[in-house]
């Protein structure tokens, strides 16, 4: 199975802060990845698609860009509600796999 | 809008079975793949398998592979997920989830049903 690898695990920051989260996949994977937010007690949210597409509705803060084996993703002017727990997941290959998170605090 | 519901989840000893259902509203099921990912207290989210529009095909994560079971009714709009064996390990929410494609990211979210092995 194909392995993803997320840092940092947490960071902290502050409202308005820019923040970058990278996640690292064992095998190339081409642009075949996606980013969700999860927060406390809520089930997961879509963030970006195939390394770089905002999902409708997401706020254009959010960006994702990378291919093959190393991908970022970064919230610039960080809000309140941004809060959050981020996964980055790889669909190229059965099994789906997921990073190990990283964890957004104040 | 669309909606998965799931249910089933409890309390169940290890060497169980417990059945799992998803029950999918302002779409036809017939139009998406689906798919099941569990979350261990306090843990990150690991997918664990995946169906196609019809039923298909279907695939697994090694560590559920020969003891989890998935299936569907697009007639009845129903996902399921039967689980046989089960150990203290499986203890998660277990979320019912679609995409457009088994190999394509998750568009939907169920809120989650509770699974509980312990003796």
């Amino acid at each position: 199975a194909i392995q993803l690898t997320q840092s940092p695990p947490s960071l902290s920051a502050s409202v308005r802060d820019s923040v970058t989260i990278t996640c690292r996949a064992s095998h190339g994977i081409n642009s075949a990845l996606a980013w969700y937010q999860q927060k406390p007690g809520e089930s997961p949210r879509l963030l970006i698609f195939d390394a770089s597409t905002l999902e409708g509705g997401v706020p254009s803060r959010f960006s994702g860009s990378g291919s093959g084996t190393h991908f970022t993703l970064t919230i610039s002017s960080l809000q309140p509600e941004d809060f959050a727990t981020y996964y980055c997941q790889q669909f190229s290959v059965s099994p789906l796999t997921f990073g190990g998170g990283t964890k957004v605090e104040i | 809008e669309v909606q998965l519901l799931e249910s089933g989840g409890g309390l169940v000893q290890p060497g169980g079975s417990l059945r799992l259902s998803c029950a999918v509203s302002g779409l036809r099921l017939g139009h998406s793949a689906m798919c099941w990912v569990r979350q261990a207290p306090g843990k990150g989210l690991e997918w664990i398998s995946g169906i196609s529009t019809t039923g298909a095909t279907t695939q697994y994560a090694d560590s559920v592979k020969g003891r989890f079971s998935i299936s569907r009714d697009n007639s009845q709009n129903t996902l399921y997920l039967q689980m046989h064996s089960l150990r203290v390990e499986d203890t998660a929410v277990y979320y019912c989830a679609r995409s457009r494609l088994i190999t394509t990211a998750i568009r939907g979210w169920g809120h989650g049903t509770r699974v509980t092995v312990s003796s």
